[in-house]
């Protein structure tokens, strides 16, 4: 069966550090992948996505995320954390049709 | 600009008092989602519809349905709520089934 782990359910980081989210899928076919940011009390804004071809995808509000086939991975990075990016942060893979989200890791920024 | 709406974004009702939460679309979308999201948890998928064909996630319980009268609306009806069915409600849309889906802001129910 597809699903999706976020093993950090809470990461704390200071600003201006980068930030790496982890997210593992199991899939059987080529998964289409998705991040999306949930801020308190609204909906959720996708980041970024990966159909296929190149690996590394950029994204909005200076996020990136790399595909791992050998390791089922689809981490979330970003070099320089803002106090804005503290948030809930969903990993997803489509299935057939519909999206698997894993649980979430909630981001908290320090000054 | 607002491209998926939801309405209201607050939303009381009484236990056992049934409570419609209404999606609308700019987007022309083929898809539209039904999303129950209890706090700290993932959005749970209630159900979908795929132009008209509806489809129901399995432990989706018999208190929630779901109508979409055309491509730029669809309801969420909770026909006797519960203290348990206490949560925010998102809709999403997508082009087709697989594709990246946009979201709501979400209605936050509350049940007293």
């Amino acid at each position: 069966a597809q699903s999706v782990t976020q093993p950090d359910i809470h990461i704390t980081v200071s600003e201006g550090a980068s930030l790496e989210l982890r997210c593992n899928y199991s899939y059987g076919a080529t998964p289409y992948l998705f991040w999306y940011v949930q801020s308190p009390g609204q909906g959720l804004q996708l980041l970024l996505k990966y159909f296929s071809g190149d690996t590394l995808v950029q994204g909005i509000k200076g996020f990136e995320a790399e595909f791992k086939r050998s390791q089922s991975s689809f981490n979330l990075r970003k070099p320089s954390v803002h106090w804005s990016d503290a948030a809930e942060y969903f990993c997803a893979v489509g299935s057939t049709d519909k999206l698997i989200f894993g649980t979430g890791t909630r981001l908290q920024v320090f000054p | 600009d607002a491209m998926v709406i939801q309405n209201p974004r607050y939303q009381v009702t009484q236990f056992g008092k049934p409570v419609t939460l209404s999606c609308s679309q700019t987007l022309n979308h083929n898809v539209m989602y039904w999303y129950q999201q209890k706090s700290s948890q993932a959005p749970k998928l209630l159900f979908h519809y795929y132009d008209k064909d509806f489809n129901n996630e399995a432990d989706t319980p018999d208190n929630f349905q779901s109508r979409r009268p055309n491509t730029s609306f669809c309801f969420l009806d909770i026909r006797s709520p519960g203290l348990g069915d206490a949560a925010m409600y998102l809709c999403a849309t997508s082009r087709g089934s697989v594709d990246e889906q946009y979201f709501g802001p979400g209605t936050r129910l509350t049940v007293t």
